[in-house]
């Protein structure tokens, strides 16, 4: 089953929107993290934004914020006054389990967000 | 500096033939992890490791395997790389979050 799915393939925003990209997540387990992640054309994979289950607040971090809505198991990501430079691949992430242990990310699909001037 | 390199960045190999890629980290983490990026599936776990020779399978293990002598080296190896494992290769370290390495583009003709 999949466990993180990112509905929208891909996405066009005009400069200076707010864009909001999905993410829903599947685990039974009442620990995880959930991470968002920005990649570029040049192939990197740069890390935006982090929230935890147990997190009682959205985390924000600069333009990026994560609409965080644990009962519907979604973790949203949004950018406020979108610039050309967010035109990327965005993908969500999730972590399960907070025993110390490998703790390997899943990825969803990514959804390739561009920025039209 | 993220502490964590990938070589080589390009490679193009013949079917058949056996690949090597090397992960390699400074900054003396437990956890590393290969990951395979193709479109459509985002990025899949190959291998991981928690320690010096404790490795173990991720979701996407078959034809590959690992191994890890030395705390800062992962290596990723294609026994005998076949068309379907051309992709995009990222090695990640765990720290307080995940780093990623810059990725190695192989492909296999």
């Amino acid at each position: 089953a999949q466990k993180i799915t990112q509905t929208q393939p891909g996405m066009f925003v005009q400069e200076k929107e707010a864009v909001t990209l999905d993410c829903t997540y599947d685990t039974s387990d009442p620990s995880y993290g959930l991470f968002w992640y920005k990649q570029p054309s040049s192939g990197e994979m740069i890390f935006l934004i982090y929230q935890g289950s147990y997190d009682q607040q959205n985390a924000t971090e600069g333009r990026y914020s994560l609409n965080f809505q644990k009962a519907r198991k979604s973790a949203n990501l949004v950018i406020s006054a979108s610039q050309l430079g967010d035109s990327a691949m965005y993908f969500c992430a999730m972590r399960e389990g907070i025993i110390q242990g490998a703790q390997k990310l899943v990825f969803g699909q990514g959804t390739r967000l561009t920025i039209n001037p | 500096d993220a502490g964590i390199t990938q070589s080589p960045r390009h490679k193009v190999t013949e079917t058949g033939t056996p690949v090597t890629l090397r992960c390699h980290q400074t900054e003396n983490h437990r956890y590393m992890y290969w990951y395979r990026q193709d479109p459509g599936h985002g990025l899949r776990l190959i291998h991981y490791s928690y320690g010096v020779k404790d490795t173990d399978k991720g979701e996407v293990s078959d034809g590959y395997s690992v191994s890890r002598s030395k705390t800062e080296d992962f290596l990723l190896t294609l026994e005998s790389a076949t068309s379907s494992q051309t992709s995009v290769y990222f090695c990640a370290i765990r720290g307080t979050d995940y780093t990623f390495g810059s990725g190695t583009r192989l492909t296999v003709v």
